[in-house]
């Protein structure tokens, strides 16, 4: 079956910088890949996803980057702010008609101030 | 406002005594997940339901059932809690014309005493 590995699993940054988080997938079947945000004691929030015949989608600060070759898939937020500060998952599925989201481990991101 | 709902969002309960755990959607959704998270985890899938057809995850242990009586409702039930069953249930929904994009409530908090 499908497995997803994220790194990291902690990362700091200073506000106004960037952050990257990477996954890879297993699976060469898999054409979705969300991620999601999830603050302390809330529900993961979907903030971008991305579909296998899409290299790369953006929104506004949030960019998502897939290489479907090397299985590998990027979350990148730019200009950070204190309010970027969550847990992040990023996930791949094979779309049926109920799809089954592996997520990966992942990203406790914390912004600096 | 359409939505995914769990009730209620903290639950407690004694070592052995059966709870049972309720998600509601208004969204006409097909599919119903539930998953189980624990502290820094990702979500954990257990089970879903496409329409009345079930499907059991092969590692979710016999103590978890589901039931879903019509579309808008979906149980989880737990026959014996164990401490070990302490987590945070998330109810999640999808259907085939949003494509893979789940939507999730905003969970129910177990204790186990």
């Amino acid at each position: 079956g499908e497995n997803v590995e994220q790194h990291p699993s902690t990362l700091s940054v200073q506000e106004g910088d960037s952050a990257v988080i990477k996954c890879t997938y297993s699976d060469s079947a898999s054409n979705y890949f969300p991620w999601y945000k999830q603050e302390l004691g809330k529900r993961p929030q979907l903030i971008i996803d991305i579909r296998s015949n899409v290299g790369e989608k953006k929104d506004q600060r949030i960019a998502v980057t897939l290489n479907k070759t090397a299985k590998h898939f990027s979350l990148h937020i730019t200009e950070t702010q204190p309010e970027d500060s969550a847990v992040y998952f990023c996930a791949a599925s094979i779309w049926s008609s109920a799809s089954k989201i592996i997520f990966g481990s992942g990203t406790r991101l914390s912004i600096r101030p | 406002d359409a939505m995914v709902i769990q009730n209620p969002r903290y639950q407690v309960t004694q070592f052995g005594k059966p709870v049972t755990l309720s998600c509601s959607q208004t969204l006409n959704h097909n599919v119903m997940y539930w998953y189980q998270q624990k502290s820094s985890q990702a979500p954990k899938l257990l089970f879903h339901y496409y329409d009345k057809d079930f499907n059991n995850e092969a590692d979710t242990p016999d103590n978890f059932q589901s039931r879903r009586p019509n579309t808008s409702f979906c149980f989880l039930d737990i026959r014996s809690p164990g401490l070990g069953d302490a987590a945070m249930y998330l109810c999640a929904t999808s259907t085939p014309s949003q494509g893979e994009r789940q939507f999730f409530g905003p969970g129910t908090r177990l204790t186990v005493l």
